[in-house]
């Protein structure tokens, strides 16, 4: 079983300032199966990024995902009031089929 | 768009079984893709419970395998969650999904509590 550890756990940070959360996994996977989400109180979490580098649907370029491997990164260049939220990375296991999710990164403000 | 939402008791007892359904509209669950259950407990992250293909093949969370059964009903466009010999630990925000490698649409979410 592949076990993704987000780091850090907390992370406070100013409006306009740049953000970066680490998302590493216990073993190689393939970047294919490596997505991120955002999550606000009382929603349910929100795609933001698939296959490690690429936006979902409607989701402002500030929001990038890099990484391979094992060692994988969402950036937000600059935040936006609206992005103080609760961030999940996710990985897809084909055999057996399973997905894991990472135990989140709080983005809180400053 | 497809739209999933979740029904079913908010007060489950312990050692009884949790039952969910999931009503889909804007889609059909037998047009493929993957269908299934995340789970939150209140202030913690997200556990993925189980999937259901349109086949009927499913796959579940190996922690929680001996405990759940997913199915579902073409006819009704809809799919079900059981979790049985449930204690306070399942007490969680339970969402339904379409997944595939990843989770592309979310229910609501409906919380379930595990309380005598």
């Amino acid at each position: 079983e592949i076990v993704l550890t987000q780091s850090p756990g907390t992370l406070s940070l100013s409006p306009g300032e740049r953000a970066t959360l680490s998302c590493r996994t216990s073993q190689s996977v393939s970047s294919t199966y490596l997505a991120w989400y955002q999550q606000k109180p009382g929603q349910a979490p929100r795609l933001l990024i698939h296959g490690a580098s690429s936006r979902a649907t409607g989701i402002p370029d500030r929001f990038s995902g890099s990484g391979s491997g094992t060692d994988f990164t969402l950036t937000i260049s600059r935040l936006e009031p609206e992005d103080f939220a609760v961030y999940y990375c996710q990985q897809y296991g084909g055999s057996p089929r399973g997905i894991t999710f990472g135990q989140g990164t709080r983005l809180e403000i400053k | 768009q497809v739209q999933l939402q979740e029904s079913g008791p908010g007060l489950v007892k312990p050692s009884g079984t949790l039952s969910l359904n999931c009503a889909v509209s804007g889609g059909s669950i037998s047009s493929g893709r993957w269908w299934g259950w995340v789970r939150q407990p209140p202030g913690k992250g997200l556990e993925w419970i189980g999937e259901i293909y349109h086949s009927g093949s499913t796959s579940y969370n190996p922690s929680l395998k001996s405990r759940v059964t997913i199915s579902a009903d073409k006819s009704k466009n809809q799919f079900s969650l059981n979790l049985s010999s449930v204690t306070a630990a399942d007490t969680a925000v339970y969402y339904c999904v379409r997944e595939d490698v990843v989770v592309m649409n979310w229910g609501q979410g409906t919380l379930v509590t595990v309380s005598s």
